[in-house]
């Protein structure tokens, strides 16, 4: 069966300091990755996705970047971290049928907090 | 664009009480639906999803949605909830051609004694 592993679990960092986010995936190959956040009180904002080794895609500008440098890896990183940066970082990879999502898997998730 | 409404951000209700929560999406294609439930401090699970064949679907703890084609809506909807039924539900819409799903803002379903 797929598992998504996640790590992090908390995280304190201090503003300026980099930042790197690990998500593998197990059980399946060449899946489609997603780094997700959630602000207190918000709901999700998609920050990057991949369809493949190499290949990110940034849905908002930021101070964060991606990296997939394995199939069944992605990294979110920072060079130097903001206050705006604090939140709740999800990893999620998607089964595809006929050309759309059929379901959505996410891992636990990263608690950020910038100091 | 498509795009996700949850109509309503929190929802107070007693326990045992029947609950709704309310989902539209605007989308002017065939889509597939999900609602997903957080826990704090947990990640996503899929409660339930519709991508074709009845309308009614439902999930396995007694949450059960429709899906309303005339009126773009994919309501989530429980006889009687639980005290362990708080946590936040998302709606969320998938569509050919789109590499993701697209969520609401998301509603917390706080369920008191």
């Amino acid at each position: 069966s797929q598992t998504i592993h996640q790590w992090p679990a908390t995280l304190v960092q201090p503003v300026g300091s980099p930042l790197s986010l690990e998500c593998t995936v197990e059980g399946t190959s060449n899946p489609n990755l997603y780094w997700y956040r959630q602000a207190a009180g918000r709901g999700l904002q998609l920050l990057f996705y991949s369809v493949g080794i190499g290949q990110i895609s940034s849905e908002v500008p930021q101070n964060l970047s991606a990296s997939r440098p394995q199939d069944r890896q992605f990294i979110l990183s920072s060079k130097k971290l903001l206050l705006s940066d604090s939140g709740f970082y999800l990893c999620a990879w998607t089964n595809f049928q006929g050309g759309r999502v059929i379901e959505a898997f996410f891992g636990q998730g990263t608690r950020l907090t910038v100091v | 664009a498509q795009s996700v409404t949850q109509l309503d951000s929190q929802v107070p209700v007693f326990e045992e009480a029947p609950v709704e929560l309310r989902c539209n999406y605007s989308s002017s294609v065939s889509v597939y639906l999900f609602w997903y439930v957080q826990y704090p401090n947990q990640g996503l699970q899929l409660l339930l999803k519709y991508l074709s064949g009845s309308t009614l679907v439902e999930s396995i703890n007694g949450f059960e949605a429709e899906f309303n084609k005339s009126q773009t809506s994919f309501h989530l909807r429980k006889p009687s909830v639980h005290i362990s039924d708080t946590a936040e539900y998302f709606c969320a819409v998938s569509n050919r051609g789109y590499n993701k799903l697209i969520f609401g803002a998301g509603t917390r379903l706080a369920v008191h004694p």
